[in-house]
């Protein structure tokens, strides 16, 4: 079935490092690809998502491309804040919507 | 309302008893999700709803789990003879249908079997 994997946390970063987690997926069909975050006490919301291949999701500096040939779905940020400190789940949803276990980042000022 | 509604936010309950979880989607939205999120486990599937389709229950881990959706509105997940292994937070989401459209998740339920 439809699986999604993405890199084990924690990840600890300063402030404004730059960020990268990792995602790949496998899906018999065309999936829509998304990233939601979990905030310290807060429930999950959606951060951003692409529906297809090469397509660029990005929002609140965070940046992921849509990448078929590798299936991967990569998390990105150029300069990471105290405040992006949470959980990060990538997910596809070919006929329903499937998440990876989740990475958890921790910023350092 | 105004987002998705989860009763009871907790639930401590005794091994062996049975437990009902509520969800209350986002009027409107058609499909909605049950998942389970243990510690260091992230986001298991639990059972998918989708208009008057049969829902599908491929994630419910066994048979003491069953959930219904009545009027295509209100859920409820119900765990019987539970176990210690079951206790977690029992996340629902609703989303309009379509799978490029995004899923809005309750608070959730922090179950705790003692």
């Amino acid at each position: 079935g439809d699986s999604v994997t993405q890199m084990e946390g924690p990840v600890t970063l300063s402030e404004e490092a730059f960020l990268t987690i990792n995602c790949t997926y496998t899906a018999t069909g065309y999936p829509s690809l998304f990233w939601y975050v979990q905030y310290p006490g807060e429930g999950l919301q959606l951060l951003l998502k692409a529906t297809k291949a090469d397509d660029k999701g990005s929002n609140k500096g965070f940046e992921a491309t849509y990448r078929k040939e590798t299936t991967s779905f990569h998390l990105e940020k150029g300069s990471v804040q105290v405040s992006d400190s949470a959980v990060y789940f990538c997910a596809l949803n070919t006929d329903k919507l499937i998440f990876g276990t989740g990475t958890r980042l921790q910023v350092f000022p | 309302g105004a987002g998705v509604s989860q009763s009871p936010s907790n639930k401590v309950t005794e091994k062996g008893k049975d437990v009902e979880l509520r969800c209350d989607p986002i009027s409107g939205h058609t499909a909605l999700y049950w998942y389970r999120q243990s510690l260091g486990q992230g986001l298991e599937f639990l059972i998918y709803f989708q208009g008057n389709s049969a829902p599908d229950k491929s994630g419910l881990p066994s048979d003491r789990f069953s959930a219904e959706r009545t009027g295509g509105s209100v859920s409820t997940l119900t765990i019987q003879r539970t176990q210690q292994e079951d206790s977690a937070v029992y996340l629902c989401a609703s989303s309009t249908s379509g799978g490029d459209t995004e899923a809005f998740f309750g608070q959730g339920t922090r179950l705790t079997v003692v």
